[in-house]
């Protein structure tokens, strides 16, 4: 059980175009996505908190506009990179949290990433 | 100072010994801990909750120290398999569901 899937698993676009990338939870009712980026042998820096029905809650220093994320469903949030460029090229994971593990189980389980490559 | 904090390492130890890793947390009032492992270029995996009382897991063994504010991950008769990098992750009391990093301790297990 509780599995994440994400997709593409990887993605190269060129500068300027936009990519979307999919989180689906397959086995359980997410009420809250994540969405982290992750650079090479780096930490997970968490992006933006997504739960269903309503507005992303963006971290610190995270553009909205550019960073675009749609939960509109308990199994299903998207992530959209706006004009993409070389600099957002990183491998983004989605987690989702949610009844997987329990009532009031805060376990994350993570997609398998996608990595994106922005020329 | 991070919120949640790792030894990066590199911990480079033989097969069959015992290793051991710490990670701190700043906020006295977090909730909930957890150990998770990542492999090169792929998702981080939950290892195993970190339980007031401590917990084990097979080789594995988690202890949480409220008082000093950190956690705790043994591993015992390591494997060759076990080579990884290690992260803590902690729930604020703030949030009730996001998650801190550490930004992890790689472990590398030589035959």
């Amino acid at each position: 059980g509780a599995v994440v899937s994400q997709h593409p698993s990887r993605v190269i676009c060129k500068s300027g175009t936009s990519v979307k990338i999919e989180c689906r939870s397959l086995d359980f009712q997410a009420t809250t996505m994540f969405w982290y980026r992750q650079f090479p042998k780096k930490s997970l820096m968490l992006m933006a908190t997504s739960n269903e029905g309503s507005k992303a809650t963006y971290e610190q220093g995270v553009e909205k506009d550019k960073f675009l994320i749609n939960h509109a469903s308990l199994t299903l949030s998207t992530l959209t990179v706006t004009s993409a460029h070389p600099e957002d090229s990183s491998f983004y994971i989605c987690s989702a949290s949610g009844l997987a593990g329990g009532p009031g189980s805060h376990e994350q389980y993570f997609g398998p990433g996608t990595r994106l490559t922005v020329t | 100072r991070k919120e949640v904090e790792q030894d990066p390492g590199p911990f480079n130890v033989p097969e069959g010994a015992t290793v051991a890793f710490n990670c701190t947390y700043s906020n006295s009032a977090s909730q909930s801990f957890f150990w998770y492992r990542q492999d090169c270029r792929k998702e981080p995996k939950l290892l195993m909750s970190v339980y007031s009382s401590g917990n084990e897991d097979g080789r594995f063994t988690a202890q949480l120290n409220r008082a000093s504010q950190y956690i705790s991950l043994l591993i015992r008769d390591s494997k060759l398999s076990d080579s990884a990098t290690y992260l803590c992750a902690v729930i604020p009391y703030s949030s009730a569901s996001k998650i801190i990093f550490g930004s992890g301790t790689r472990l590398s297990i030589r035959p």
